[in-house]
């Protein structure tokens, strides 16, 4: 398969730990991008990276939230000290740096938070 | 700053029948516009896209839009609705330069009756 592939598929976590995403963007693929999709709404932008780069950050992305793309490959999202308003679908897109063109979704991580 | 509003939550149709989801935008550049389809707990699924070529754009599983400069709209349709069709489905925005994040409607949930 050599989509974008996100890891875990679902997370369930008590209130106040901390957790980690992993996100494999498809090769080549120079961009990738954060969302994320609570119950019932549209995804939300969370950050971008090109390359290894951190070019871009929502005001969604509290000091709780970490993001990184070593070496401009995988990427990983962590959330410290969860909270029960964190609990949602978090996704992740690449793309290449071309122009007219998509942003491919990985399959996404469900956090629920208790 | 860019928008998109979906107008209505819901949408049903009778097998066979015509599928007309409405999405308008508002952006202040010249805007590629994108339309997502989502099943349960899955990620996103590129239906079609505009960027800015022809303005009637066919997408896959027999999905069109069509570009409307004057109205801000990009509603999609499809003559004939399928069982398959039910799903959830997201218009958006990006700028055509720049980080091109996307910016999400809420969605619209079409319900195919047999």
């Amino acid at each position: 398969d050599t989509g974008v592939s996100q890891d875990p598929r679902h997370k369930i976590t008590k209130r106040g730990q901390n957790v980690t995403f992993r996100c494999d963007p498809i090769s080549e693929h120079n961009r990738l991008y954060w969302y994320r999709q609570t119950l019932g709404q549209g995804p939300e932008f969370l950050t971008y990276f090109q390359n290894e780069a951190q070019l871009e950050k929502s005001r969604l992305l509290s000091d709780r939230f970490s993001a990184e793309r070593p070496k401009g490959s995988f990427s990983t999202l962590e959330i410290q000290r969860t909270e029960q308003g964190d609990s949602a679908m978090y996704l992740c897109a690449s793309r290449p740096g071309t122009v007219n063109t998509e942003a491919f979704f990985g399959q996404g991580t469900r956090l629920t938070v208790v | 700053a860019q928008s998109v509003t979906q107008l209505g939550s819901h949408v049903s149709v009778s097998e066979g029948a015509l599928v007309l989801l409405r999405c308008n935008y508002s952006s202040s550049v010249p805007p590629y516009l994108f339309w997502y389809v989502q099943y349960p707990n899955q990620g996103l699924q590129l239906l079609l896209k505009y960027t800015s070529a022809a303005t009637l754009v066919k997408g896959i599983n027999g999905f069109e839009a069509e570009f409307k400069k004057s109205e801000t709209s990009f509603h999609l349709t499809k003559p004939s609705a399928h069982m398959s069709d039910a799903a959830e489905y997201f218009c958006a925005v990006s700028e055509s330069t720049g980080f091109q994040k996307l910016v999400f409607g809420t969605g619209t949930r079409l319900l195919v009756s047999p």
